[in-house]
């Protein structure tokens, strides 16, 4: 059964600190996705790896970096938190010649 | 670059009822376009698709419609029940080599009234 994890559900952080995401997946797919959910905005994609090492800007890329250093996961880092990057986070992987998209639950980020 | 439209925002529906969500896009080079739902604490999944070639699919109770000429796509749901209630959202792809990139519409939440 194809399965996406997110390392923690919820998460509250101070403004400044520094925030890391994690994302595993146990179906060797290609490619993985960071996107962001809020009310009325649907998802906006952040950032996607189509490989490991390999990189590439979303729509929304600013305030954000990435990293993939294993194929299975791809880590989302907030350098320096910020109120206006409370939301939810949800990380998809792809395989690759598929369009289908498999989503984790999900982190939801409150940043104080 | 590509934009999603998706009303409406909330709809409800008695239970047994129909419900439709419709999307536009604006990328003529959009060819496939899925609908993912949401339940609540969980990710999207996948509920249907149609790729640009197909008019319309069905799935039991759901049904999506694709216009390409007019660029407009729709979720039809038939016979609503208490565990359709969600929020669905509709989305548009262009393919590029190897991999695809999904632009999403702004959701619709869904709720069945017994």
């Amino acid at each position: 059964d194809v399965k996406v994890t997110q390392s923690s559900r919820y998460l509250v952080k101070r403004t400044g600190e520094k925030v890391f995401l994690e994302c595993v997946q146990d179906m060797d797919h290609e490619n993985m996705f960071w996107y962001r959910q809020d009310p009325g905005l649907g998802l906006r994609l952040i950032y996607f790896s189509y490989d490991v090492k390999m990189k590439e800007k979303g729509d929304i890329p600013e305030g954000y970096s990435v990293s993939r250093e294993k194929k299975e996961r791809f880590s989302l880092i907030l350098e320096s938190a910020s109120t206006n990057q409370t939301s939810m986070y949800l990380c998809a992987s792809l395989q690759d010649g598929s369009y289908e998209q498999y989503f984790g639950p999900g982190t939801r980020l409150t940043v104080t | 670059g590509e934009n999603v439209e998706q009303h409406p925002s909330t709809l409800s529906v008695q239970e047994g009822d129909s419900a439709v969500i419709k999307c536009t896009y604006s990328d003529s080079a959009s060819n496939y376009f899925p609908w993912y739902k949401q339940e609540l604490g969980k990710g999207p999944q996948l509920i249907i698709d149609i790729r640009s070639n197909v008019g319309e699919k069905k799935d039991q109770r759901i049904a999506v419609t694709l216009n390409k000429t007019a660029k407009h796509f729709s979720l039809h749901i038939t016979e609503t029940q208490p565990e359709d209630s969600a929020v669905y959202f509709c989305a548009a792809s262009i393919r590029y080599s190897s991999a695809s990139k999904i632009i999403f519409g702004s959701g619709t939440r869904l709720s069945i009234r017994p």
